[in-house]
């Protein structure tokens, strides 16, 4: 199993340009989940779904979209991007079996706006 | 609403010597409770949780955790640490309405750097 793989590793855009982070699981989790990570600070969790088809927000969702519509996949689009969107974007998945279990992990990508 | 403190956010130690990493939370609900350990330019990797029953709680690489309910802590520690566990250590909770579909609130992380 690969895990949660998401790509790019990296992104400089600039401001107004837009782009989608990718975010993949071959885990058949139902729960996945997109955070940001800003330096200094903990994950803030940006928005999560609970299967295909089924997308809600987090604490942070203003100026993200998502999308849900495998199971595996669910890629994060950023519209409109700003200087606050400077941040390290982690997607993590879950099995929907029992209790609140651990969430795994992808590497993250790295995105710069200027 | 729930939240997580971690009251350090760097903690240099001797290599070998022992470490408590310390997290505390508030909540008005029952929580599960997680440590994650980040290493440079990496992902979160779980290093142990508590869901339930003992309350110290086993890890890997050695690490190990005490959920006191009464203090609302549950600080990680290990009794030597090695060069290799110099990382970003993360306390996170999950349960009740904090979060969605159990999403996990993070507390700000804490710097291990040991020294040799």
């Amino acid at each position: 199993n690969a895990g949660v793989t998401q790509t790019p590793k990296f992104r400089i855009l600039k401001i107004g340009q837009s782009m989608t982070l990718q975010c993949t699981q071959d885990m058949n989790h139902n729960y996945m989940y997109w955070y940001r990570q800003d330096p200094g600070m903990g994950l803030k969790l940006i928005y999560y779904s609970v299967g295909a088809g089924i997308t809600d927000k987090g604490e942070v969702p203003n100026g993200y979209n998502v999308s849900r519509s495998t199971t595996e996949d669910f890629p994060l689009r950023l519209e409109l991007a700003a200087p606050s969107q400077t941040s390290v974007y982690f997607c993590a998945s879950r099995s929907l079996a029992g209790g609140p279990y651990e969430q795994y992990f992808g590497p993250g990508t790295r995105l710069t706006v200027t | 609403a729930q939240s997580v403190t971690q009251l350090d956010s760097q903690v240099p130690v001797f290599e070998e010597a022992p470490v408590e990493l310390r997290c505390n939370y508030s909540s008005s609900v029952s929580v599960y409770l997680f440590w994650y350990v980040q290493y440079p330019n990496q992902g979160l990797q779980l290093l142990l949780k508590y869901l339930s029953g003992s309350t110290l709680v086993k890890g890997i690489n050695g690490f190990e955790a005490e959920f006191n309910k009464s203090q609302t802590s549950f600080h990680l520690r290990k009794p030597s640490v090695h060069i290799s566990d110099t990382a970003e250590y993360f306390c996170a909770v999950s349960g009740g309405s904090g979060g969605g579909a159990d999403g996990l609130t993070f507390g700000k992380g804490t710097h291990l750097i040991i020294q040799p």
